[in-house]
């Protein structure tokens, strides 16, 4: 099985700040085709998980523009240019390169 | 829009049995699906893939779950199943279906169930 690791497991960011998380694969989840099956989805508190980015970097529908997604291979990261109170929450990556798929334990942002 | 909608959850007993289905709207269901579920307080969890009904309908389970939960769906009525039987306790949480679309991958709002004596 593909093992993700996430850095860090909890993030306390000041409203406007910057944050970045990052997420490690124990395999390269890139296809043939070139794609590269990596996800990041948000959780805020009591709501289901959300997809805020695919493909390691391409924006869902309606995301902000200030999450980015980075990374190729084996290593990922998600930065949210500017902290809002809304961001508030757990944050996963995922992929889907191979079955089993499997997801990072989650990162905990929050507001100092 | 596309929306998710779980349904069949409650409360069983260990050992018990329950159906869950999940109703796809907005989209067409001709796409991978899969479960994820969610223990409280804990992270997601990957619990089995569905391919779509050109590719044989092909499933494939994480190992808590082989043998004991079967994905299927129904394609004329744009809905995904998940039959679980001889649940555990470990088995409590809420179950989310989701919708893959090469990578925009949509997801269900959840439906919770609890394996309690």
């Amino acid at each position: 099985d593909i093992v993700m690791t996430q850095t860090p497991l909890s993030s306390p960011v000041t409203l406007g700040q910057p944050a970045s998380i990052s997420c490690r694969s124990s395999q390269s989840l890139e296809h043939t085709n070139g794609d590269t099956s990596l996800s990041w989805l948000q959780q805020r508190p009591g709501q289901p998980p959300r997809l805020l980015i695919y493909k390691i970097s391409k924006r869902f529908s309606g995301v902000p523009d200030r999450f980015s997604g980075s990374g190729a291979g084996t290593e990922f990261t998600l930065r949210i240019s500017r902290v809002e109170t809304e961001d508030v929450g757990i944050y996963y990556c995922m992929q889907t390169a191979q079955s089993p798929y499997t997801f990072g334990q989650g990162t905990k942002l929050e507001i100092k | 829009e596309v929306q998710l909608v779980e349904s069949g959850g409650g409360l069983v007993r260990p050992g018990g049995s329950l159906r869950l289905s999940c109703t796809v709207s907005g989209f067409t269901f001709n796409a991978w699906m899969i479960w994820v579920r969610q223990a409280p307080g804990k992270g997601l969890e990957w619990v089995g893939r569905i391919k779509t009904k050109s590719e044989g309908e092909t499933t494939d389970y994480a190992a808590p779950v082989m043998g004991r939960f079967t994905i299927s769906r129904d394609d004329s009525e744009n809905t995904l199943y998940l039959q679980m039987n001889s649940l555990k306790t470990d088995d409590t949480g809420l179950y989310y279906c989701v919708l893959l679309a090469h990578g925009e991958d949509h997801w269900g709002q959840g439906s919770l169930v609890t394996v309690s004596s």
